[in-house]
């Protein structure tokens, strides 16, 4: 099976600028996740999607953050207006239901400048 | 907040030689618990999901064990070899579905 697409798979942009990451998770998965990477550090769950519906944002800073999964399949995430503290890699996951295992995308390397 | 601990974070063994880490989560609310194998340049892959107190699962030369009324799990690898070099990934899974991550752990052999 295909696994989970994520483009781009790297972006340099300056701070205040945008950028958008898309994610195309395993078909027929129904639940999707974007985390958040910093060097040194776990994964931080940003937004996780059961279907089309947001079933935890606790952690994303919507002042500047936006996610959407359309018809709940695809998904993207969008900074506006980047800060230097976004540098991270943003990693998609899917599974197919919760209790399941996740599947990766090889992630989103963002450099702020 | 809730909090999962890796340790050691990172680690150097020879070839050959066996090795643990340690991933310690709460211990209430629990739901399932997720250890992951993340090579460098490569995305992070699924090795097991344990649900039950007193799980054992293997892989090879890879086994984990749980324990969830003391918040923590041991990953074993028998016989280390220079490919099982990478970061070793735990995640708590609660009762919510929410999963938390700890920082990983860095596994390096040596030939």
């Amino acid at each position: 099976e295909a696994g989970v697409a994520q483009s781009p798979r790297y972006k340099i942009i300056e701070k205040r600028q945008s950028v958008a990451f898309w994610c195309n998770p395993i078909s027929g998965h129904a639940t999707l996740y974007w985390y958040q990477q910093i060097l040194g550090q776990g994964p931080k769950l940003l937004i996780q999607f059961q279907n089309n519906g947001v079933v935890d944002d606790s952690q994303l800073p919507k002042d500047r953050f936006s996610a959407e999964r359309l018809k709940g399949v695809d998904s993207t995430l969008k900074i506006q207006p980047a800060k230097l503290e976004d540098s991270a890699v943003y990693l998609c996951a899917s599974s197919l239901v919760p209790n399941q295992p996740q599947h990766f995308g090889d992630g989103t390397r963002l450099s702020i400048l | 907040i809730l909090n999962v601990e890796q340790s050691p974070q990172s680690l150097h063994v020879q070839e050959g030689d066996s090795t643990n880490f340690t991933c310690s989560f709460p211990s209430s609310n629990f739901y399932a618990l997720h250890w992951y194998r993340w090579e460098t340049a490569k995305s992070p892959e699924a090795l097991f999901v344990m649900t039950l107190n007193g799980d054992e699962k293997k892989k090879g030369r890879i086994s984990a064990t749980l324990n969830t009324k003391e918040g923590y799990s041991y990953l074993y690898i028998k016989g280390s070899q220079p490919e099982d070099s990478a970061t070793y990934l735990c995640a708590f899974g609660s009762g919510t579905y929410k999963y938390i991550f700890g920082t990983g752990t860095r596994l390096k052999v040596l030939a």
